[in-house]
C-alpha cells in the first residue's frame, strides 16, 4: 500500500502559467481533500470532494479548479499562478464511515515567482 | 478563519517532561483530532476524541475534551527527541464532511 501519494514534488512556476497537482490514494477511500500550508501555519482547505463525479469548495477555493474523475485520483489546477499561490500544497483521503482520521500524501512545494 | 486555536504557540522543554497543549473552537462538532507533522513531511494521525467522550489515551498520549468550554488538550508524557514536531487540532464539524485546523504547536524536545 503507498496510500497516498502526490506529484510532483516540487515546482516552480512563472506568474500567469499553469499546472496540475496529481494526488492518488490507493485505500478505496471515497473523500479526498486539497489543502494548502503557508509557513507557520496550520492547514487550510482548497476544495475536497466526497466521491466520485463531486467536488466541492472549501475555505479558500479562489484560483484553483479541481477533478475527481477517477475515485482514486484527485487533480488541483492552477489556471494562472500567482505569487501569492506559492506554498506547500497537502492532499488527504478518508473514508466516508467511521474511523474518520484523514490521511495525507506528503506534500508538494510550490513556488511562483 | 480557523476554528482551531492552539496555546502555545511554541513549546520547549526537556526530554522526559510532559508537553501539554490546548486547542480551543467555535462550533459543535462531531469529533476532535489531533495530527502530528514532522518538518516537511505531511500530516499523521494521531488520536480522535468523540464529542459524547471526556478523555483518552493512546500510550503516551492522552487527551481530553471540553465540550461546554470547546476546548481540548494533547498531553505528551515522557517526552522523547523524537516527539519533536508540529502538532494541530482539528474539529469536524456537526454539519460537514471536513475538517477544520488549528494553526498549531510547535513542539521542541531537548536531549
Amino acid at each position: 500500500n503507498a496510500g497516498v501519494t502526490q506529484t510532483p514534488k516540487f515546482r516552480v512556476l512563472k506568474t500567469g502559467q499553469s499546472m496540475t497537482l496529481l494526488c492518488a490514494q490507493d485505500m478505496n477511500h471515497e473523500y479526498m481533500y486539497w489543502y494548502r500550508q503557508d509557513p507557520g501555519m496550520g492547514l487550510r482547505l482548497i476544495h475536497y470532494s466526497v466521491g466520485e463525479g463531486t467536488t466541492a469548495k472549501g475555505e479558500v477555493p479562489d484560483g484553483y479548479n479541481v477533478s475527481r474523475l477517477k475515485k482514486q485520483n484527485f487533480l488541483l489546477g492552477l489556471e494562472s499562478a500567482a505569487p501569492s499561490q506559492t506554498s506547500v500544497y497537502f492532499c488527504a483521503s478518508r473514508r466516508n464511515r467511521g474511523p474518520y482520521e484523514q490521511y495525507f500524501g506528503p506534500g508538494t512545494r510550490l513556488t511562483v515567482t | 478563519s480557523q476554528q482551531g486555536e492552539e496555546d502555545p504557540q511554541a513549546l520547549s522543554i526537556q526530554e522526559g517532561e510532559n508537553a501539554t497543549m490546548n486547542c480551543s473552537y467555535k462550533t459543535s462538532i462531531n469529533n476532535l483530532q489531533w495530527y502530528r507533522q514532522n518538518s516537511g513531511r505531511g500530516l499523521v494521525h494521531l488520536i480522535l476524541i468523540r464529542s459524547n467522550e471526556r478523555e483518552k489515551h493512546s500510550g503516551r498520549l492522552r487527551v481530553t475534551l471540553d465540550t461546554s468550554k470547546k476546548s481540548s488538550s494533547l498531553l505528551i508524557t515522557a517526552s522523547r527527541a523524537a516527539d519533536t514536531a508540529s502538532y494541530f487540532c482539528a474539529t469536524d464539524e456537526a454539519a460537514g464532511n471536513k475538517l477544520t485546523f488549528g494553526g498549531g504547536t510547535r513542539v521542541l524536545v531537548k536531549p
